[in-house]
């Protein structure tokens, strides 16, 4: 069976230093793969989406970038944090429509 | 640009009635819409999908309506359990899922 899994699961870290979330998956090959953000109070945004390896598409202009090194492992990353960039951050992955399946999240905190 | 909108924050629903959330949308590329259902500090889990071709599909207690003229689909839920009681994020899709702010629904006895 497939399985998704992001780490870390809660993150601290103060206004200008980087940041690296990873996501990986198990069990399927050449997933599509995705990184939403849920701000505090706010929808899923989707920031990242890929359909194979280093193949990126961003959809918000931002402080943020994603890369995809092997088919089923997925990297968000930033060089200096920005408060703006706290949030609860998504991976999820897909095969064929319709559904795609979520990872347990991670939550950013910059201070 | 919200493609995806759900203008309901929340919803207060009894217990053993139905639970009607609704979502509009503006995208007419999307060839699918999907239900999730969230809870606080967790990934999103799927409940529901319909394609844009069909109206209607049913899964138990959740059904999904999608009336295409009027782009809008609505999720039911009959009857209503306190279980339910998370947010609900609606989404369409075609290479990428554009999910709604959510609604928060309570289910109280």
């Amino acid at each position: 069976s497939q399985t998704i899994h992001q780490w870390p699961a809660t993150l601290v870290q103060p206004v200008g230093s980087p940041l690296s979330l990873e996501c990986t998956v198990e069990g399927t090959s050449n997933p599509n793969l995705y990184w939403y953000r849920q701000a505090a109070g706010r929808g899923l945004q989707l920031l990242f989406y890929s359909v194979g390896i280093g193949q990126i598409s961003s959809e918000v202009p931002q402080n943020l970038s994603a890369s995809r090194p092997q088919d089923r492992q997925f990297i968000l990353s930033s060089k200096k944090l920005l408060l703006s960039d706290s949030g609860f951050y998504l991976c999820a992955w897909s095969v064929q429509p319709p559904e795609a399946f979520f990872g347990q999240g991670t939550r950013l905190t910059v201070v | 640009d919200q493609q995806v909108k759900q203008n309901s924050p929340s919803l207060s629903v009894q217990e053993g009635r139905i639970s009607i959330l609704n979502c509009d949308y503006t995208n007419s590329m999307f060839d699918y819409f999907l239900w999730y259902k969230k809870y606080p500090a967790e990934g999103p889990t799927f409940l529901i999908s319909i394609s844009s071709i069909k109206d209607k599909n049913e899964d138990g207690r959740f059904t999904v309506f999608l009336n295409k003229s009027a782009k809008h689909l609505s999720l039911h839920i009959v009857p209503s359990q306190p279980g339910d009681s998370a947010v609900y994020f609606c989404a369409g899709g075609y290479n990428k899922l554009i999910f709604g702010a959510g609604t928060r629904l309570a289910v109280h006895p």
